[in-house]
């Protein structure tokens, strides 16, 4: 089983519209959740750690399930600029789960068109 | 000012040879790391340094050899490049080696091996 399982995309949505990213990790050790974006040709970069009782920036909102071992963005009022890969991202298995070693899922990439 | 810094950007060589990948960050972190990101966009751990010291080895060839001559740089050497080294390389730093830190990534170095 893959460590960091992501909904394959890619996603294209409307400007406006709410879109929901779906992860399921396999390391119940892990510790820290992220989600990372990576515009094209660019770094990765952080978009918002993730917490057990869930989390919003803005328009972003994060959710952790540690039961199911599942992690979810959503996006609202969708932008041109939120055009991007995200990455869905934990802390490893083999070293505890307390070290900075991060797993990196395959990403999804979103489209958003006006 | 850039955070993160990698040089070169751009990386064409051919096979056989032997290159280098340097890597600086001004943020005073303590902990950096080496990433590959493949054709596939799928983005692994490599290396992590902290303080100068060897953390992580993920199951990496012996043809790479990371050094890091003070916490503030850590490059990257590659002997006898091979064809599936062609990838892109990001060098990234976060304050510590714990889990749930923020990493910053470099721009990232783009290898092509012929």
């Amino acid at each position: 089983r893959k460590e960091v399982e992501q909904d394959p995309g890619p996603f294209n949505v409307p400007e406006g519209a709410t879109v929901a990213f779906n992860c399921t990790y396999s390391n119940s050790a892990s510790q820290s959740f992220f989600w990372y974006r990576q515009d094209c040709r660019k770094e990765p970069k952080l978009l918002m750690s993730v917490y057990s009782s869930g989390n919003e920036d803005g328009r972003f909102t994060a959710q952790l399930n540690r039961a199911s071992q599942y992690i979810s963005l959503l996006i609202r009022d969708s932008k041109l600029s939120d055009s991007a890969t995200y990455l869905c991202v934990v802390n490893s298995e083999e070293y505890g789960g307390s070290q900075g070693n991060l797993i990196f899922g395959k990403g999804t990439k979103l489209s958003v068109k006006p | 000012d850039t955070a993160v810094s990698q040089t070169p950007k751009y990386l064409v060589t051919q096979m056989g040879n032997d290159k280098s990948i340097k890597c600086e960050q001004n943020l005073g972190h303590d902990t950096m790391y080496w990433y590959k990101q493949d054709s596939k966009k799928f983005l692994k751990i490599m290396f992590s340094y902290n303080n100068k010291e060897l953390i992580i080895n993920e199951t990496v060839p012996n043809r790479f050899s990371p050094k890091s001559p003070d916490k503030a740089h850590l490059n990257l050497h590659i002997n006898s490049l091979e064809l599936g080294d062609s990838a892109v390389y990001f060098c990234a730093s976060s304050q510590d080696f714990r889990a749930g830190e923020t990493q910053y990534f470099g721009p990232g170095t783009r290898l092509l091996v012929l």
